[in-house]
């Protein structure tokens, strides 16, 4: 079981924003603010989507954006496209294990 | 352009050994952590280990320290991962991947390679 928990399914349609959250993130007055995104698609690699709660890798569209507050990071989703359809994982570090942990996965469905 | 190259699939037999490889080329390859992640079928991402081939330090995920061995060599930068004897929960896709340390922790993975599938069935 993750220490980290996605919602495991997550829809909408093209146009609409769809926020993906996990939970069991450190809390904010940590200092550590790792939180990070991945987006997917089956049968190809993972692609980093936001790291450090809300930072875009360069070539990244600002339809992608990070929050979060308390111990639950969320990751939104706007102007949803078909291509945005996709596992979406996050990851952040959590108690014992030093490399963190990924969350359980959230399946993102374009309607 | 950085690239993680890995080697192609496998089919195994139970108490077999194995050792996958992934090549990294367009960077500093013993300047960076490299590691391996692993996704058995119809679940999610898990962090087995990583190692800094620049001194070859690991770092494992209690899951997997003692059931794999992850090493690299630098002289043609390629990391590997390695069982000594498989069984069959091990089948999975098996991705590298490069973390971005901060403060000793993982802030980002910033390159994957394209996985290798292994399956291990008598």
């Amino acid at each position: 079981q993750s220490a980290l928990t996605q919602p495991p399914s997550a829809s909408g349609s093209p146009g609409q924003s769809v926020t993906i959250s996990c939970t069991g993130t450190s809390s904010d007055d940590s200092g550590y603010n790792f939180v990070s995104w991945y987006q997917h698609h089956p049968g190809k690699a993972p692609k980093l989507i936001i790291y450090e709660v809300s930072r875009r890798p360069s070539g990244v569209p600002d339809r992608f954006s990070g929050s979060k507050s308390g111990n639950t990071a969320s990751l939104t989703v706007s102007g949803l496209q078909a291509e945005d359809e996709a596992d979406y994982y996050c990851n952040s570090y959590a108690g014992s294990n030093n490399l963190g942990v990924f969350g359980g996965g959230t399946k993102l469905t374009v309607l | 352009e950085v690239q993680l190259v890995q080697s192609g699939a496998e089919v195994k037999e139970p108490g077999e050994s194995l050792k996958i490889s992934c090549k990294g080329s367009g960077y500093s390859f013993i300047s960076y952590w490299i590691g391996w992640v692993r996704q058995m079928p119809g679940k999610g991402l898990e962090w087995m280990g990583i190692i800094y081939p620049g001194d070859s330090g690991t770092r494992y995920s209690p899951s997997f320290q003692g059931q794999v061995t992850i090493s690299a060599d630098k002289s043609i930068t390629t990391a590997y991962l390695q069982w000594s004897s498989l069984k069959a929960s091990d089948t999975a896709m098996y991705y590298c991947a490069r973390p971005i340390m901060a403060r000793g922790l993982i802030s980002k993975i910033d390159y994957w390679g394209q996985g290798t599938r292994v399956t291990v069935s008598s």
